[in-house]
């Protein structure tokens, strides 16, 4: 079975400040690797993809992938309450994703 | 930008009845997935399609079934609701060959009494 842990959280943050996500997987073949983010009670979307070894920047955010021990993460730079929402980390398989259970992320004026 | 679109956001149905949730994307996608969360269960895939006519089952089909008849449309069926079966269900497609990256539709929140 494939899995895929995420801290449940809160993880509190205050404006400005870094927030960082984490997020492991079990199935040592995956190959790519998503972040989500969904607002209570609306559906996921999607904020970044990463299948390479190393970091990726997208505006804000930074995706970090570490195949060799099974970790990405999702940094979130200056932390806005608006980026207050549950974050759900992706990893694809052979043609499904398996998603973690999100960490919900709380950011305080 | 792709859009995936559901008939519902709310649907309450009573215990026993036949339920459609229907899906559609305008992106010419070949997957479409469709999946349930339920607090502290996450995202669960019940079923998905990689072409017409095909379908998979995938973690939870049980009470489930789908049709994909056209290439944009794919429909989850309910046999016969029940309680259990409350739920957000969310629709999603994905290009073949592509990342993998899946996009969302709105979800339908399903109420059943």
């Amino acid at each position: 079975q494939k899995e895929v842990e995420q801290n449940s959280g809160p993880l509190s943050v205050p404006e400005g400040a870094i927030a960082s996500l984490n997020c492991t997987y079990s199935d040592r073949g995956s190959q790519s690797f998503f972040w989500y983010r969904q607002y209570s009670g609306k559906s996921p979307e999607l904020i970044m993809f990463i299948y390479s070894n190393g970091d990726k920047e997208d505006g804000r955010f930074t995706a970090q992938l570490n195949k060799a021990s099974q970790y990405v993460s999702l940094l979130i730079r200056d932390s806005q309450p608006s980026d207050s929402a549950t974050y759900l980390c992706a990893v694809k398989g052979y043609s499904t994703l398996t998603f973690g259970k999100g960490t919900m992320l709380l950011v305080s004026p | 930008d792709v859009k995936v679109t559901q008939s519902s956001r709310y649907l309450v149905k009573r215990t026993g009845e036949k339920v459609f949730l229907e899906c559609v994307q305008d992106m010419d996608h070949e997957n479409m997935f469709w999946y349930r969360q339920d607090p502290g269960l996450g995202l669960r895939l019940i079923y998905f399609s990689y072409d017409v006519k095909m379908k998979e089952k995938g973690d939870i089909p049980e009470g489930y079934s789908v049709s994909r008849e056209k290439k944009e449309r794919f429909s989850l069926i309910l046999e016969s609701a029940s309680t259990n079966q409350t739920s957000m269900y969310l629709c999603a497609s994905s290009l073949y060959g592509g990342q993998g990256e899946q996009y969302f539709g709105p979800g339908t929140r399903l109420t059943v009494t």
